[in-house]
């Protein structure tokens, strides 16, 4: 069955970087997008970009364009997120979910961001 | 940006009870392949959002028959017969059309 397995919740102080990862497994991970979704507190859902890993090509939210960089290593079936210049509006919920006809069909369990001195 | 403006924002329902809920797009939702990437998804207290439906109206692997998604170009609607406890949550319509790839605000489903 396809399982994504996030990396765990992190703690970051402002204008630092983080990278939060996505392990994937029970699908061959070089042929679907992997897309990323912020959520804040409260909030509803945020399209960050996607990555194709068979490729390395990626599309992202204009939004997020110098703040999120999507990779993945096919070697480990993981895709990874790194955002940077972190400020208190990256805190958030981020999910990656695997592509199913333009759709997000299968979802990681989410990684919790928190920026704070 | 595609605004997708989901009504009504909260909804209580009666177990085994009907409701349906609205989303609209600001643009048409038809793809140049003459697709409609239109999606519904559900998010339990605590957990990560669910896909319900696809492509307007095709129920995603699992998912009960007593969700259906209809509607075309700017206009579409979630329904959910015979409410159960585990329908219960927030759920959000999305479109995988236009980018950036957008999402509705929510509609909270109830107990009454």
């Amino acid at each position: 069955q396809v399982q994504l397995q996030q990396s765990g919740a992190e703690l970051v102080k402002p204008g630092s970087s983080v990278k939060i990862s996505c392990k994937a497994s029970g699908y061959t991970f070089t042929s679907y997008d992997m897309h990323w979704i912020k959520q804040q507190p409260g909030n509803g859902l945020e399209w960050i970009g996607w990555i194709y890993p068979g490729n390395g090509n990626t599309k992202y939210n204009q939004k997020f364009n110098g703040k999120a960089t999507l990779t993945a290593d096919k070697s480990s079936s993981t895709a990874y997120m790194q955002l940077s210049s972190l400020t208190s509006e990256d805190s958030a919920v981020y999910f990656c979910a695997r592509n199913w006809e333009l759709a997000f069909a299968y979802w990681g369990q989410g990684t919790l961001v928190t920026v704070s001195s | 940006d595609v605004v997708m403006t989901q009504t009504p924002v909260s909804l209580s329902v009666s177990l085994g009870g009907q409701v349906s809920i609205s989303c609209r797009s600001s643009q048409s939702l038809v793809h140049n392949n003459g697709n409609t990437y239109l999606s519904w998804y559900l998010q339990k207290p605590g957990q990560s959002p669910q896909l319900l439906i696809y492509k307007v109206s095709n129920r995603f692997s699992g998912i009960s028959d007593r969700f259906s998604g209809s509607g075309s170009g700017t206009d579409f609607t979630l329904k959910i017969s015979r409410v159960e406890p585990d329908d219960l949550g927030v759920y959000y319509c999305g479109q995988g059309t236009q980018y950036p790839y957008t999402f509705g605000a929510g509609t909270k489903l109830e107990l009454k």
